[in-house]
């Protein structure tokens, strides 16, 4: 659904590096979100924010952080990047008029932490 | 807190097959409940949701009705087909609606 991008899609870095994954979408949604997702794990909720100047942590915000630069944007950091950090992350959006249990995904980064 | 068990994979079937997907959860209160597939390379879709005990969710031949009673949301398609390749995740909702939580995921590989 290109309603929700992300960039990059693929990233390989190096244990210590500061990491920018960022977000953007086109669905006018207030609701974003930040997923990774490990093998047999399913998705766990890193962060979320209910509108711009609403930031929220999830179940493993631990070595992470956030900003949500517009109602479009919604970008994720990685301040020094760390080996179990490897994982595919996802953004996500929803509308509380259409209900907050409706998320529509983005197609996710591939990270590799070396 | 919230969780959501699903059965493990691969499950592999061949085309036309009955497919049951197990899932099951840990809740306090009234939680909605989804099933959401992943195919290979794309984000995760909403495939169908329930909100309320014994409401059935059903989208593109695949249903799972909410049971309260034994917590559970299996999903079931009576002939799956080849395209139905992808990974299922089960999910919840909680009260507050504010979080979702998502089983481990199932992979299905369906052989023509």
């Amino acid at each position: 659904d290109a309603d929700v991008t992300q960039t990059p899609r693929n990233r390989i870095t190096k244990t210590g590096k500061r990491i920018m994954l960022e977000c953007s979408q086109t669905k006018g949604h207030d609701r974003m979100y930040w997923y990774r997702q490990d093998p047999g794990l399913g998705l766990r909720l890193i962060y979320y924010s209910f509108d711009v100047k609403d930031i929220n942590k999830g179940e493993i915000s631990d070595g992470y952080s956030v900003s949500r630069q517009a109602q479009a944007k919604f970008s994720l950091s990685l301040e020094s990047a760390i080996p179990n950090q490897t994982a595919l992350y996802f953004c996500a959006t929803s509308d509380l008029a259409e209900g907050p249990d409706t998320q529509y995904f983005g197609p996710g980064t591939r990270l590799t932490v070396l | 807190g919230n969780s959501v068990t699903q059965m493990e994979g691969p499950v592999t079937l061949s085309e036309e097959a009955f497919l049951t997907i197990n899932c099951t959860y840990t809740a306090t209160g009234y939680p909605s409940l989804f099933w959401y597939v992943q195919y290979p390379g794309e984000g995760l879709q909403l495939l169908l949701k329930a909100t309320k005990a014994d409401d059935k969710g059903s989208n593109k031949g695949f249903e799972a009705t909410y049971r309260k009673e034994t917590t559970s949301f299996h999903l079931e398609k009576g002939s799956v087909q080849v395209s139905d390749s992808a990974v299922y995740f089960c999910a919840l909702i909680n009260n507050a609606g504010n979080m979702l939580t998502f089983g481990g995921g199932t992979r299905l590989m369906v052989k023509p």
